[in-house]
C-alpha cells in the first residue's frame, strides 16, 4: 500500500540552529513534491514544490531536496527561530494529492 | 472569493444526528478535497472531487459519509448520525487542478456530544 512517513512526530531545537524534517515514501512514483506549514487551529500552507527532476529547491531560509532512489525528501530550515514552530507536513500524489502525519517543530529561544 | 470558506466554523451536536458541513472553493478551482484531523493528528484524506470526473471516495470511514460537489464549485460533506468518534477538524482544500497546490478553509470543527 502506498505510504507516506515523516520522521517523528516531534522535533526541539534550539534558535539559530538548521531543522532536519524527512519525509519518507512508498509505491508512490511522484511527479512532484510539496511541504506544507500549519499552525494550531489553522489549515495546512503551501511553502515549497519540487518536482522529480530536481535535486534541491530553495526559498530563503528553507531548503527541500528530493531523492527518487531513496524514496525520500529532507526539508530544511537554515538560522531557525522560533517563529518557526509549527507543524510540516509533505504532500505528494499521483492523481491526487495525499499528505504525512507531520512532524512538529519547536524551536527554543 | 479570496480563499476557500468553510461554515459552519463550530459545530456542536448530539450523537445521532446528522450535520452537514460546507466548502466553497477558490473561484475557478477543478479539484476539491475533503480532510479530517482529530485532535494532534495528521490530515486524514476523505474523498477528492476533479472536475466532472467521479469522485474518489477511498478515504470516507463509513457509509455514514458522504459528500456532493453541485456544479463543479460548492461541497457539502454530510456525516448521518453521528457517533463521538467523528469529532474532529474538517478540513476542505481546493486546487486549479489535481496536481497543483492545495489552498485549505479554516475548517470546521465538530463535537459530537
Amino acid at each position: 500500500s502506498q505510504k507516506i512517513e515523516q520522521n517523528s512526530e516531534a522535533l526541539n531545537i534550539q534558535e539559530g540552529k538548521t531543522a532536519t524534517l524527512t519525509c519518507n515514501y512508498t509505491n508512490y512514483s511522484p511527479a512532484y513534491l510539496q511541504w506544507y506549514r500549519q499552525d494550531p487551529g489553522r489549515g495546512p500552507v503551501f511553502l515549497l514544490l519540487i518536482r522529480e527532476n530536481e535535486k534541491e529547491k530553495r526559498k530563503e531560509r528553507l531548503k527541500v531536496t528530493f531523492d527518487t532512489t531513496l524514496k525520500q525528501s529532507l526539508f530544511h530550515i537554515t538560522a531557525s527561530q522560533p517563529a518557526d514552530s509549527a507543524t510540516y507536513l509533505c504532500s505528494m500524489g499521483d492523481n491526487d494529492m495525499r499528505f504525512g502525519a507531520g512532524t512538529r517543530l519547536t524551536v527554543k529561544p | 472569493g479570496a480563499g476557500v470558506s468553510q461554515s459552519p466554523s463550530n459545530k456542536v451536536t448530539e450523537k445521532g444526528k446528522d450535520v452537514e458541513l460546507r466548502c466553497d472553493p477558490i473561484s475557478g478551482h477543478t479539484a476539491l478535497y475533503w480532510y479530517r484531523q482529530s485532535l494532534g493528528q495528521g490530515l486524514e484524506f476523505l474523498i477528492y472531487f476533479q472536475g466532472n470526473s467521479a469522485p474518489d471516495k477511498s478515504g470516507l470511514p463509513s457509509d455514514r459519509f458522504s459528500a456532493e460537489r453541485t456544479g463543479g464549485s460548492v461541497s457539502t460533506l454530510t456525516i448521518q448520525r453521528t457517533q463521538q468518534e467523528d469529532s474532529a477538524v474538517y478540513l476542505c482544500a481546493s486546487s486549479s487542478n489535481a496536481r497543483e497546490t492545495q489552498y485549505f478553509g479554516p475548517g470546521t470543527r465538530l463535537l459530537v456530544l
